[in-house]
């Protein structure tokens, strides 16, 4: 059985950096690529990042381009997300999720059961 | 590229027949995928390729669309089936999501 759990999340203050991870078991890790979506209540379902089964290629939104990182330790059958310069709307509940195939489909099977992040002073 | 669903909340009984729909503002082609949400969990992947049923999915969902239009549609609605829908496109970054539609017990 595929088990995701983010881990990482909590309250941080504006302009502060933080760092999400997600441990995965129950399946080849490093045959997926996997990503992260992020879910409020006013924007509703939101693509973070992509990354490939052998961490070689990544993606982003423009919006979020230079601000985050998405990386994978496939030794260690984990996935990271890196948050910097963190701001008010990128409070969130973070999933972290399985993709369908090795390339990065952003078709996703299999998700985590998300992590709150809230930036607030 | 905006994907606007339809409706956004509807009530409808067990048993019922029911559709929604997903319009794509720039042709996507069948790059389209279907998540249900339950309230508190994580999306579940319904259907990917606009019509293509994951595993495990019952066959009282189908798929079906190209370009601009899709719909999803529940032959029969059991009561687990009682959630929000969401739509996504996978054509062109960033890969958005469609608001969502409630699906209520009548």
């Amino acid at each position: 059985e595929v088990q995701l759990v983010e881990s990482g999340g909590g309250l941080v203050q504006p302009g502060e950096s933080l760092r999400l991870s997600c441990a995965a078991s129950g399946f080849s890790f490093s045959t997926y690529a996997m990503g992260w979506v992020r879910q409020t209540p006013g924007k509703g379902l939101e693509w973070v990042s992509v990354i490939s089964g052998s961490g070689d290629r990544t993606s982003y939104p423009d919006s979020l381009k230079g601000r985050i990182s998405i990386s994978r330790d496939n030794s260690k059958n984990t996935l990271y997300l890196e948050m910097n310069s963190l701001r008010a709307e990128d409070t969130a509940l973070y999933y972290c999720a399985k993709d369908l195939y090795a390339s990065g489909s952003l078709i996703f099977d299999s998700w985590g059961q998300g992590i709150l992040v809230t930036v607030s002073s | 590229i905006q994907l606007t669903q339809s409706p956004s909340f509807m009530s409808a009984s067990v048993g019922d027949r029911v559709t929604i729909t997903c319009r794509a503002s720039q042709d996507i082609s069948s790059f389209l995928a279907w998540y249900q949400q339950k309230p508190g969990k994580a999306p579940n992947l319904l259907i990917y390729a606009a019509s293509t049923l994951q595993t495990g999915v019952p066959s009282r969902f189908s798929g079906r669309g190209s370009g601009t239009e899709f719909t999803v549609t529940i032959s029969s609605l059991q009561p687990e089936d009682f959630a929000t829908y969401y739509c996504q496109q996978l054509a062109r970054d960033p890969y958005s999501f469609g608001q969502g539609t409630k699906l209520e017990i009548k």
